[in-house]
């Protein structure tokens, strides 16, 4: 079957644009995750959404990102007046639930790579 | 001190040989503890889960898990080059998130 996909696969954005970034999870998915990773280390949480509820925020590095679930379905990261730090991969994953053994596997696109010049 | 750390690679193994990939992490409560292999310039693939004690084997990869000790391993045996990837030990927290650690570069020597 389908696994999560992720648009645009790469984006270039001129520092102090904003972004949108799109993730489509797993069909039947409940709970949806944003990572960002950055070149030779582990991927870091973002945000978490469980259906269309953002249970948690803790992640966003600034008031500059915001993450939406508006249907319980696809997922919009969005990035207001991009920074250089800002360049990364950013990575969304589902999982079926976010409990209970082998409910809770996360499963990644492919990432969006965005570089801010 | 990291949450989850990794041997700092990178680990080279010849082909055929077990390589062994070790992590520990600090949230004593931790439960779930996830594998992923990530090739470059790729996303990360998720390759073992394990959540109880002791070891859990799928095909040539076994997963080793002591809590007591705060520590996970993960054995590949008969490594092959297609098996040259980063390795990265993932420990679930809070709500569902996933801890990374910074991960360990493998490479099979021919």
């Amino acid at each position: 079957g389908a696994g999560v996909s992720q648009s645009p696969r790469y984006k270039v954005a001129k520092r102090g644009q904003d972004v949108a970034l799109r993730c489509d999870p797993i069909s039947g998915h409940v709970s949806l995750f944003w990572y960002q990773q950055a070149l030779g280390q582990g991927p870091e949480f973002l945000t978490y959404f469980q259906n269309e509820a953002q249970l948690d925020k803790s992640g966003l590095p600034s008031d500059r990102f915001f993450a939406e679930r508006p249907e319980g379905s696809v997922s919009t990261l969005k990035i207001q007046r991009t920074q250089q730090e800002d360049s990364a991969v950013y990575l969304c994953a589902s999982s079926l639930r976010s409990r209970g053994i082998g409910y809770n596997e996360q499963f990644f696109g492919p990432g969006t790579r965005l570089t801010v010049l | 001190q990291k949450e989850v750390e990794q041997n700092s690679g990178p680990l080279s193994v010849p082909e055929g040989a077990i390589a062994s990939l070790n992590c520990t992490y600090s949230d004593r409560g931790s439960q779930s503890f996830f594998w992923y292999r990530q090739y470059s310039g790729k996303s990360p693939e998720l390759i073992m889960s394990i959540y109880s004690n002791g070891d859990k084997e799928d095909g040539r990869f076994t997963a080793q898990l002591n809590k007591a000790s705060q520590y996970v391993s993960l054995l590949i045996r008969d490594s092959q080059p297609s098996d040259s990837a980063t390795y990265l030990c993932a420990v679930k927290s809070g709500l569902g998130k996933l801890i990374f650690g910074q991960g360990t570069e493998l490479s099979v020597k021919p």
